[in-house]
């Protein structure tokens, strides 16, 4: 059956590191794929997305490309702030009214 | 305008008490969805409603889970003698349609049983 994995937890980096929270997956079909993103004391946000190979979702500075050779989709962000520590959820659409949801990844952010 | 609400925002019960969560969608959204986040943990699909289609019930863990959906608005899901490991936060979420669309969450019930 279809499913999400992601890295485990927790990442600590420092304020303007590097961040790649990898992601893969096994579907069937052509599935969307999501990062959702949960802050401290609040509820799932969508944070980016992409529906179809070779798509780029980006937002607040975040990207993730989907790669159908690797089934990946890794989230990465060039230079991270303290106010990005959160747990990171990557999901899948499976093309029906299922999404299945990885694990997901608790980051710290260092001043 | 208003997102998903979910009430309560806390509930602690006895074991073997049975408890009712509420989600109001929203407005406008067809699909509603249930899941539960236990400490640490991902997130665990439990059951969908589509419109007036028959709900997908295939994550329920066990039969003293149930939910409902009123006039394809409100939901409510009701665990029945409820036991220690029903401990978790139970989240609601509503989209516009299908996989492919964004699911809006609301912000959970914090559910303990002692």
């Amino acid at each position: 059956g279809n499913s999400v994995t992601q890295m485990e937890g927790p990442v600590t980096l420092s304020e303007e590191a590097f961040l790649t929270i990898n992601c893969t997956y096994t579907a069937t079909g052509y599935p969307s794929l999501f990062w959702y993103v949960q802050y401290p004391g609040e509820g799932l946000q969508l944070l980016l997305k992409a529906t179809k190979a070779d798509d780029k979702g980006s937002n607040k500075g975040f990207e993730a490309t989907y790669r159908k050779e690797t089934t990946s989709f890794h989230l990465e962000k060039g230079s991270v702030q303290v106010s990005d520590s959160a747990v990171y959820f990557c999901a899948l659409g499976d093309g029906g009214f299922k999404t299945i949801f990885g694990a997901g990844t608790r980051l710290f952010v260092k001043a | 305008g208003a997102g998903v609400s979910q009430s309560p925002s806390n509930k602690v019960t006895e074991k073997g008490k049975d408890v009712e969560l509420r989600c109001d969608p929203i407005s406008g959204h067809t699909a509603l969805y249930w899941y539960r986040q236990s400490l640490g943990q991902g997130l665990e699909f439990l059951i969908y409603f589509q419109g007036n289609s028959a709900p997908d019930k295939s994550g329920l863990p066990s039969d003293r889970f149930s939910a409902e959906r009123t006039g394809g608005s409100v939901s409510t899901l009701t665990i029945q003698r409820t036991q220690q490991e029903d401990s978790a936060v139970y989240l609601c979420a509503s989209s516009l349609g299908g996989a492919g669309y964004e699911q809006y969450f609301g912000p959970g019930t914090r559910l303990t049983v002692t």
